[in-house]
């Protein structure tokens, strides 16, 4: 069974550009999720998806994030413009009862 | 609003030794609750999951306990490896909605 796929799997940028990650979910897995991990943190809820549509953004930015999954499989996250605080990992999970990870995109905002 | 909180932060042993890792939740209305492991640069690789109706769960060297009423669960690692250095986190599922709630984390590191 393949895993959650995500890329990139690292991005350099300036503050105030934009990026967007991408992230393919398990195959059926009707939950989506997107974390922000910052180094010596566990990962804090961003969005989560149920399908195409949002069950909990509370957490999300919505300043300067946002996020879309449509037709409920892949998913992409966005940030403009990045902040130099925003330098994190960035995961993405599926899940139909258990979370399944990706590897994660490093970001790193300069 | 749930928090979850891991003791200690980090730990270093000698291989061979059994240890405890521990995880602390405040709103005992769960629904599960997962712990996973993660390497540096790495994403998260699930280690046990845990439903709000059982307490405990075995893998191999692992056994994770729960314990809902205090707000409880343990990671007991059998036999320690240096393979199993890493940092270990517990994620609680709530009630309502779901959305997980990561601990911080503990650091292992088991010297060869």
């Amino acid at each position: 069974e393949a895993g959650v796929a995500q890329s990139p799997r690292y991005k350099i940028i300036e503050k105030r550009q934009s990026v967007a990650f991408w992230c393919n979910p398990i195959s059926g897995h009707a939950t989506l999720y997107w974390y922000q991990q910052i180094l010596g943190q566990g990962p804090k809820l961003l969005i989560q998806f149920q399908n195409n549509g949002v069950v909990d953004d509370s957490q999300l930015p919505k300043d300067r994030f946002s996020a879309e999954r449509l037709k409920g499989v892949d998913s992409t996250l966005k940030i403009q413009p990045a902040k130099l605080e925003d330098s994190a990992v960035y995961l993405c999970a599926s899940s139909g009862g258990e979370q399944f990870f990706g590897p994660g995109t490093r970001l790193t905002v300069l | 609003k749930q928090e979850v909180t891991q003791i200690p932060a980090a730990l270093s042993v000698p291989e061979g030794e059994n240890l405890v890792l521990n995880c602390s939740f405040t709103d005992s209305a769960i629904y599960n609750l997962q712990w996973f492991r993660q390497d540096p640069g790495k994403g998260l690789t699930s280690l046990l999951l845990i439903q709000s109706s059982q307490r405990e769960q075995t893998s191999g060297r692992l056994n994770a306990s729960l314990d809902k009423s205090s707000g409880r669960s343990t990671l007991y690692i059998a036999a320690s490896q240096p393979g199993d250095s890493a940092t270990y986190l517990c994620a609680v599922r709530g009630n309502y909605g779901q959305n997980f709630v990561f601990g911080p984390g503990t650091r292992l590191s088991v010297l060869p």
